[in-house]
């Protein structure tokens, strides 16, 4: 199975800044790469697919690049609204597998 | 619009069985790739498997290989998904969410609301 090792596990970030959050697969995944957000309760809600295209949408602040094995997601300015988990899925080979998330949180 | 209702929250005693369901409306049910995924409390996601409801074709992750039953009836575009044998490490939310895919890279764009199983006795 492909490991998608996800980093930070936790994060505290300002309104206006801007963070990241990395996942790793432990083999090529080929940019078959998304990012999800979820609110507690609620079902994942997809940002990011292909590794860099925005789903439709989501704000702009958002953005996700990488290719191979390394990928991250960035928020430019967070805002109130962006308090939740984050986590990654490659869906490059079966199993499907899930990076381990970030909660991300407001200082 | 895409919708995927599931069916609610299920309280089951442990070496039973449950179905949950997940309905689609708003597109051609046949046309995409269900899946399966599992919430534990406090952990991560599991991938469980797919079914194409226009065919039946099913693919499990080997690991609820025999604990998941993928099922669909295309009549009531409804996909199915059986738990057997159930003990309290399946106590989880399980979610259904379709699949949408361009090229060789897929993603998954509409998630239902996801179902709570809680195994006790």
């Amino acid at each position: 199975d492909i490991q998608m090792t996800q980093s930070p596990a936790s994060l505290s970030a300002s309104l206006g800044e801007t963070i990241s959050i990395e996942c790793r697969a432990s083999e090529d995944i080929y940019s078959n790469l998304a990012w999800y957000q979820q609110k507690s309760g609620k079902s994942p809600q997809l940002l990011i697919y292909a590794a860099n295209r925005l789903q439709d949408g989501v704000p702009s602040r958002f953005s996700g690049s990488g290719s191979g094995t390394q990928y991250s997601l960035k928020i430019s300015g967070m805002q109130p609204e962006d308090e939740g988990d984050y986590f990654c899925l490659q869906g490059s080979k079966f199993p499907l597998t899930f990076g381990s998330g970030t909660k991300l949180e407001i200082k | 619009q895409v919708q995927l209702q599931q069916s609610g929250t299920e309280l089951v005693k442990p070496a039973s069985s449950v179905k949950i369901s997940c309905k689609a409306s708003g597109y051609t049910f046949t046309s995409n790739y269900m899946h399966w995924i599992r919430q534990q409390p406090g952990n991560g996601l599991e991938w469980i498997g797919w079914i194409y409801p226009g065919n039946g074709n099913t693919k499990y992750n080997q690991k609820f290989d025999g604990k998941a039953t993928l099922t669909a009836d295309k009549s009531s575009s409804t996909a199915y998904m059986q738990l057997s044998s159930l003990t309290s490490e399946d106590s989880a939310v399980y979610f259904c969410a379709r699949e949408d895919y361009s090229g060789d890279v897929d993603w998954f764009a509409y998630w239902g609301q996801g179902t709570l199983v809680t195994v006790s006795s």
